[in-house]
């Protein structure tokens, strides 16, 4: 266990909707990234959020937005839902800003279906 | 472009046999290469970092070897058992920059060892 925690753990939902993932980071890290991972893929990455503040971004269009707190813990939404955002949506934590020598400690990941 | 590819896609071994997945990048500035266990539906657990300088990396059973001149990596299972079924996601880490583009992953290697 990496002491990350995603939910829910499933989530099933249709075209158009609206959906928020939470993400408990391992206690003590301040960073946390967000991945999608379609299937037979490697992950893709969201975007990452250090002490509460954006702090890169990837590929994705303004309908996947983010969100962290006081406690580091962190949301992902995504609105208007696509046949496509069905993938795992994986969380990870690590300390100071995910420095190249910190490791990333991935939670068990949000299954999403689209229908 | 800063890619990593691995090989084989799939691999189907017995149970009690070595098998060794390969890794090559092409990713620059090159900060660390780390590889990722994944079982089905589950997130990525790191087994090994390798820094520029390390040529070779044990993990129990498993052993990762680093060759930052011709960029390539290798990770080998020695005896392998039933819960190694899972896929291996090579990921190489950027130095510097942002968050973005920080950490390129591998679409993994997909091994299924039968009794």
């Amino acid at each position: 266990e990496t002491g990350v925690t995603q939910s829910p753990t499933h989530l099933i939902k249709t075209r158009g909707q609206q959906v928020t993932l939470r993400c408990s980071s391992q206690s003590g890290h301040n960073t946390v990234s967000w991945y999608q991972q379609a299937l037979g893929q490697g992950p893709q990455f969201i975007f990452q959020y250090y002490r509460e503040e954006e702090n890169g971004r990837g590929n994705f269009p303004p309908r996947f937005s983010g969100l962290q707190f006081p406690n580091y813990s962190s949301e992902l939404n995504v609105n208007a839902l696509e046949l496509d955002d069905s993938a795992l949506y994986l969380c990870a934590s690590s300390l100071s800003g995910g420095a190249s020598q910190e490791t990333q400690y991935f939670g068990p990941g949000t299954r999403l279906l689209v229908l | 472009k800063n890619q990593v590819e691995q090989s084989p896609q799939s691999l189907i071994i017995l149970e009690g046999k070595n098998c060794t997945l390969q890794c090559n990048y092409t990713v620059s500035p090159f900060s660390n290469l780390r590889w990722y266990k994944q079982d089905t539906g589950r997130g990525p657990v790191s087994l090994t970092i390798m820094t520029f300088s390390e040529n070779t990396k044990s993990n129990g059973r498993y052993t990762a070897t680093l060759d930052a001149d011709t960029k390539q990596s290798s990770l080998h299972i020695t005896a392998s058992q039933l819960s190694d079924s899972a896929s291996y996601i090579c990921v190489v880490i950027r130095l510097g920059g942002g968050a973005t583009n920080k950490l390129i992953f591998g679409t993994g290697t997909l091994l299924a060892v039968q009794p």
